[in-house]
Formats: C-alpha cells, structure tokens, sequence
C-alpha cells in the first residue's frame, strides 16, 4: 500500500453536474498530482500542485480545478460535466524539493467516475 | 512536443525467459524517466526511474530499466520473466516547460505464461 487514499471509490453523476474527488496524500508529502485515465489508456496528467499552489498543468479546461490543503489532502472539482469525463481518476504524492522534478510518485487506488 | 511511446500494446513471454518492454521518449531538455506497473484492481505502483547517473537502473522485483539518450528509449528488462510479472506497464517522463508535466505512454500488457 501506498499510504494515498482517495475517495469515493465509485461515483455516477449526469451531464452538466459538478462533482468533488478527494485524496489524502502519503504523510509528509508536498505535491500532488491529478490524473485522469480512460479504459485502455495510459494516466492523463490533469494537474500538479507544490505547497498548495498549481505548478504545472496539462491539456486540460478550466472546468478542472483542484485544491491543495496544508494537511496534505487535495480535491479535483470538475464543472459541466461531460459524457467523456467518465474515467478513472488517480491522486498521486510525492515529496519533491522546488525544482520538483527528481522522485517518483505514490499512486492511489482511484475513484471511478461515470457521466451518464 | 513532449511524447512517450510504447510501441507494443502487449508482450507475451514465456516464463524464465528474458522480458524487456519498449519505451521511447521526445523531451526537451534533460528527461526524468519513469516506469510503473499496474496490477489488476491495484493502484499505479513504481518500480524504478533514471534521473542522472548510470544508464542501468535497477528497481523492484529484479526489474531494471537502459537509458540511450541517443536513441531516446528506456526499455524495462528482466532477466527471467514470472508468471507474477504479468500486468500492465507504463513509461512516464517529467519535465518542465513553463510548468510541470508527467506524460505517460499508453501501456504495454506483459502476459508471462507458465
């Protein structure tokens, strides 16, 4: 086990609604990463956030926001959502010094998401 | 454009037998390399990466990993496959261009037949 936990673990939500997913990242740990992966395809990266403020984004709109908090939990809130965000999500820590580029990530178990 | 391929969606490989799992890259500047595996109903779990250093790396469960920067690849090698070994395995660089990013490739599934 990793020591990241995330929640809920399965999630059905409609179109246009808004919805919160939640990871409490290994102790200790400064930076957390979001992912969304598809069936059959490899994490897509969502966003990173140090020290609770974004540093790094990807291809990814507006309507992905997320929170970093002091006691090393995070969120990924997703607005209007669509029939394609239905994916698995994954939380990742790690702790990394400012130039944030040098350790691996601990991985979650993941919170199933389905759009109907 | 920073990309990560992994040219073959599925190895198969008998048990004993040598494995390696392909992954190119395209970065710019210095990669950060990554391998991951993914067990069936089990999160994302590392298994070794290559930040600087010697182009052999070793990591977990005798897995070890060749960086070529010429030939911009970081294969995952295992001198003898186990059935065990069979999972889905992920190659993955981060880099920073502005922001930080981590790319995954899409996943090659190792079948390790006994």
């Amino acid at each position: 086990e990793t020591g990241v936990t995330q929640s809920p673990t399965h999630l059905i939500k409609t179109r246009g609604q808004q919805v919160t997913l939640r990871c409490s990242s290994q102790s200790g740990h400064n930076t957390v990463s979001w992912y969304q992966q598809a069936l059959g395809q490899g994490p897509q990266f969502i966003f990173q956030y140090y020290r609770e403020e974004e540093n790094g984004r990807g291809n990814f709109p507006p309507r992905f926001s997320g929170l970093q908090f002091p006691n090393y939990s995070s969120e990924l809130n997703v607005n209007a959502l669509e029939l394609d965000d239905s994916a698995l999500y994954l939380c990742a820590s790690s702790l990394v010094g400012r130039e944030g580029l040098y350790n691996e990530q601990f991985f979650g178990p993941g919170t199933r998401l389905t759009v109907l | 454009a920073q990309s990560v391929a992994q040219p073959e969606d599925q190895v198969n490989v008998a048990e004993g037998n040598p494995l390696t799992v392909k992954c190119t890259y395209s970065v710019s500047g210095n990669p950060y390399l990554f391998w991951y595996v993914q067990y069936p109903n089990r999160g994302l779990q590392f298994l070794l990466k290559y930040i600087t250093g010697d182009n052999l790396v070793k990591g977990s469960y005798g897995f070890e990993a060749e960086f070529n920067k010429s030939q911009t690849s970081f294969h995952l090698k295992k001198p003898s496959a186990l059935v065990s070994d069979s999972a889905l395995y992920f190659c993955a660089v981060r880099a920073y261009t502005g922001g930080f990013k981590t790319i995954f490739g899409a996943g090659t599934r190792l079948f390790v037949k006994a």
